[in-house]
């Protein structure tokens, strides 16, 4: 069975560096891609990005500058970096598989997801 | 970007069918698929896939779920709701970057 978990710093600094670490075990990250989303309080969801099964990533426009996905494929983990957070990247973070081709295409296993509180 | 309109809430009897729907503000759709997508979502919990492509149920969710559409309008049913489908339900669509979500439809029992 695939799984996901989600580790990282609960609280982060404004101004500094979320790094969040997601674990897969029972699939390889060498095969379909694996993604990053994120929820507010108050409900709004945002896919952030994704890294493909060959290293090549994809982010959301309006986070692109801020954002770096990256993995180690021998431990089976990616990895999510976001830059300067500010308290609106006050969010619980999700990874997830992106079952990716031309059809079909969803998020179908997921993390339970880490609350990051962005606080000085 | 894709905006996807849901209705923050609403209200139903245990054991009726309701209809949750999902406007998108362009097409999601190709020629041969639709690219909408379905989750639920407990307090506490990650989101679970329900439905895929429009109209797909995930392995191992009920029967009472479904899902239709194509285009910008689509809806996902529940005939009968259950105690247990009190969640937010959220669309997604997958056709166009970046991939959005809607904001969630809040099911709550009267």
């Amino acid at each position: 069975e695939v799984q996901l978990q989600e580790s990282g710093p609960g609280l982060v600094k404004p101004s500094q560096s979320l790094s969040l670490t997601c674990s897969v075990t029972g699939y390889s990250i060498t095969s379909n891609y694996w993604g990053w989303i994120r929820k507010f309080p108050g409900n709004k969801m945002e896919w952030m990005g994704y890294i493909s099964y060959s290293g090549s990533t994809s982010y959301n426009p309006s986070l692109k500058s801020r954002i770096s996905i990256t993995r180690d494929t021998s431990k089976n983990q990616f990895f999510l970096q976001l830059n300067s957070v500010t308290t609106e990247d006050t969010a619980t973070y999700y990874c997830a598989r992106y079952y990716y081709s031309s059809y079909p295409r969803y998020f179908d296993y997921w993390g339970q997801g880490v609350m990051v509180t962005v606080s000085s | 970007d894709t905006v996807l309109t849901q209705s923050p809430a609403l209200a139903v009897s245990l054991g009726q069918r309701v209809t949750i729907s999902c406007k998108a503000s362009e097409s999601v759709s190709s020629s041969s698929y639709s690219y909408m997508h379905w989750y639920q979502q407990k307090p506490g919990q990650q989101p679970k896939l329900l439905i895929y492509h429009a109209s797909n149920l995930e392995s191992g969710v009920p029967a009472r779920f479904s899902g239709s559409g194509s285009g910008t309008d689509f809806t996902l049913n529940i005939d009968p709701v259950e105690a247990d489908d009190i969640a937010t339900y959220f669309c997604q669509q997958s056709w166009n970057d970046p991939l959005t979500f809607g904001s969630g439809t809040k099911l709550e029992i009267k």
